[in-house]
């Protein structure tokens, strides 16, 4: 049992350039999210989706866009990357209201 | 929102009991108080959550005061894998699981 799978592990990109994290859970979860964590700090809600087909905005959206492409799977992508976007990206996903969250083991991306 | 305050690092020693301690001065009727715990270069890992009483399970205790304005995760004999960044957060009731990470405590376990 996998639980939250994220793809790609590391990643350095350029200035401008874009990309795609990928996500996916294995526990038939409802709900999925991605976070930003910057060195020594707590993490940031970037988007979430409650549901499959439907996405919001969280604490610190801009920059960023998300797929829900069906229930396992949830993106993030960086259309134009920035340096200020150099962090730790986690995707979590939850079955139920008020239920804990599990967690993949991030993605590392260095924006130069 | 609620907001949490934490120390910013503690340490234990190994197989002694561990009180990770938590304000929330500001806390509502319906917030429910989580804990998470990341270890190094790992995502965050669910650890207890509770709402007014006291709540046990296998990872930890948490103490909940009567007021709730403070609440205490109690780890009863650390090891070194406990060593972590540990999270106390507010959830209201409204937000289901969109969670607001702070700073938490970094909790070191000599050996």
């Amino acid at each position: 049992n996998a639980g939250v799978t994220q793809t790609p592990k590391f990643q350095v990109l350029k200035t401008g350039q874009s990309m795609t994290l990928q996500c996916a859970q294995d526990m038939n979860h409802n709900s999925m999210y991605w976070y930003r964590q910057d060195p020594g700090m707590g993490l940031r809600l970037i988007y979430y989706s409650a549901s499959e087909g439907t996405t919001d905005k969280g604490e610190v959206p801009n920059g960023y866009n998300v797929s829900r492409l069906n229930k396992r799977e949830f993106s993030l992508r960086l259309e134009s990357a920035a340096p200020s976007q150099t962090s730790v990206y986690f995707c979590a996903s939850s079955g139920q209201w008020m239920a804990p969250l599990h967690f993949g083991n991030g993605t590392r991306l260095t924006v130069t | 929102d609620a907001k949490t305050t934490q120390p910013n690092s503690m340490e234990s020693n190994e197989e002694e009991p561990v009180h990770l301690p938590c304000n929330h001065s500001t806390i509502s009727g319906t917030d429910y108080i989580h804990w998470y715990r990341q270890l190094p270069s790992q995502g965050p890992e669910y650890v207890i959550h509770g709402l007014t009483s006291n709540v046990n399970n296998r990872m930890a205790s948490l103490a909940i005061a009567e007021d709730r304005k403070s609440s205490t995760l109690i780890l009863h004999r650390a090891t070194l894998r406990d060593a972590a960044v540990y999270y106390c957060i507010l959830l209201y009731n409204n937000a289901g699981n969109m969670l607001t990470f702070g700073g938490g405590t970094r909790l070191m376990v000599k050996p």
